[in-house]
């Protein structure tokens, strides 16, 4: 069966910080991999969404940054924090070369920024 | 793009009490909807889906949910809830053949024992 996972859990960075979470999917090949954040009372924001190995798109313009180095790791990345990032960070995956089908989604990273 | 709407944030109500959360989005074209349910300390999970057929969708733990096109709606119901289905919901809706998921800002359901 296919997993997802996303580390750390939880993280507490300063301003100016930089930024490196990790999601990685096992159990499944060439997936479709996407970053959200979920802001409280806000719903889910896709930043960005990663249809092959350094192919990434960007949804919404900011502080932050993707790469997908490997087929089934996806990295969403900062050089320098802003008190406005934090939040809560969700890696997802779909079956590759089926848009519109269902997200599976990890555990979520809990990011303050102070 | 499309937008989301979910009409309650939040919810409270008692065990074996009858549930509808209302969800509309817009968008014009063909679109795939979801539910996504988040329990407490949980993963973000799949409740159900409609792509196309029978408006009236069945998932898991008795939830189903009714897809009105002319109404751009698509709300979640179950009869009779129980105290295990406090969670956050979440509507969401991508274009046909749209990598891209837009979600609603969710309903909290809290059920009272």
């Amino acid at each position: 069966s296919q997993t997802i996972h996303q580390w750390p859990a939880t993280l507490v960075q300063p301003v100016g910080s930089p930024l490196s979470l990790e999601c990685t999917v096992e159990g499944t090949s060439n997936p479709n991999l996407y970053w959200y954040r979920q802001a409280a009372g806000r719903g889910l924001q896709l930043l960005f969404y990663s249809v092959g190995i350094g192919q990434i798109s960007s949804e919404v313009p900011q502080n932050l940054s993707a790469s997908r180095p490997q087929d089934r790791q996806f990295i969403l990345s900062s050089k320098k924090l802003l008190l406005s990032d934090s939040g809560f960070y969700l890696c997802a995956w779909s079956v590759r070369g089926l848009a519109g089908a269902e997200q599976y989604f990890g555990p979520g990273t809990r990011l303050t920024v102070t | 793009a499309q937008s989301v709407s979910q009409h309650n944030h939040h919810v409270i109500l008692s065990e074996a009490a009858s549930l509808e959360l209302g969800c509309n989005y817009s968008y014009g074209g063909t679109v795939n909807l979801f539910w996504y349910v988040q329990y407490p300390g949980q993963h973000l999970q799949l409740l159900l889906k409609y792509f196309s057929g029978d408006p009236l969708v069945k998932g898991i733990k008795g939830f189903e949910a009714e897809f009105i096109k002319s109404k751009f709606s698509f709300n979640l119901r179950k009869p009779s809830v129980q105290w295990s289905d406090t969670a956050e919901y979440f509507c969401a809706v991508n274009a046909r053949n749209d990598y891209k998921l837009s979600f609603g800002a969710g309903t909290t359901v809290t059920v009272r024992a």
